[in-house]
């Protein structure tokens, strides 16, 4: 079983960035795609990107596109998320997710089956 | 871009039946995938690939598929599946993840 463990809270001013870590345990690291999922307070859940690590492969939302930087060091089963800029409209909790897929005759499902506990960012002046 | 959209709210009594709907144009070519949310927690998977049912999750939770709606059925509701559920699928190109707005079930 997969089990991810996030970096703690984070208190942020406007217009600087952050920087959250995913370690995973269980599993094989350099196989895993690894997406990050957002949700601003009393707000519903927002996919940011995602990355294979093995070859480098990352994918980011189009909201998300200049702002938004993940990254992975297979040597400590480790993903990062990084995001710029910040807002007082960036503050929420910050989720990282096992991400698979299956590929059927009739239809393609892409999932999240792991996640990890949350980190809290909260950006104020 | 692609979206998913919910009902955001339901309301029904223990005991009763608590369908949740999610439409989007790509659900025919993808497969949707359902999660609860209680406060403070992370999303938890109920329903895969549109029926399936993982491993630990109680029978009273189900799914289907019809063009491009899929439903979430809770039947014989417990005041325990009060939560937000969410839908998420993917786009046509498999690329992007994509969840519904999110609905709040209340058990009256």
């Amino acid at each position: 079983q997969v089990q991810l463990v996030q970096s703690g809270a984070e208190v942020k001013k406007p217009g600087s960035s952050v920087k959250v870590s995913c370690k995973a345990s269980g599993g094989s690291f350099s196989s895993y795609t690894l997406s990050w999922v957002r949700q601003a307070p009393g707000q519903g859940l927002e996919w940011m990107g995602r990355i294979n690590p093995t070859p480098v492969k990352t994918n980011y939302a189009q909201k998300f596109q200049d702002r938004v930087t993940i990254t992975a060091d297979i040597s400590t089963s480790t993903s990062f998320l990084e995001l710029s800029s910040l807002r007082s409209e960036d503050t929420g909790v910050y989720y990282c997710a096992r991400t698979l897929a299956f590929y059927g005759v009739a239809k393609v499902g892409v999932w999240f089956d792991s996640w990890g506990q949350g980190t809290l960012v909260t950006v104020s002046s | 871009s692609y979206e998913l959209t919910q009902p955001p709210s339901v309301s029904v009594s223990p005991g009763q039946t608590a369908r949740i709907t999610c439409s989007g144009d790509a659900l025919p070519k993808q497969y949707t995938f359902w999660y609860q949310q209680k406060p403070g927690q992370a999303p938890l998977m109920v329903i895969s690939k549109d029926n399936e049912r993982p491993s630990g999750i109680p029978e009273r939770f189900s799914g289907s598929s019809s063009g491009t709606t899929v439903t979430l059925t809770i039947s014989g509701v417990r005041g325990e599946d009060e939560a937000d559920y969410y839908c998420q699928s993917t786009d046509s190109t498999y690329t992007y993840q994509v969840f519904g707005g999110g609905t709040k079930l209340t058990v009256l």
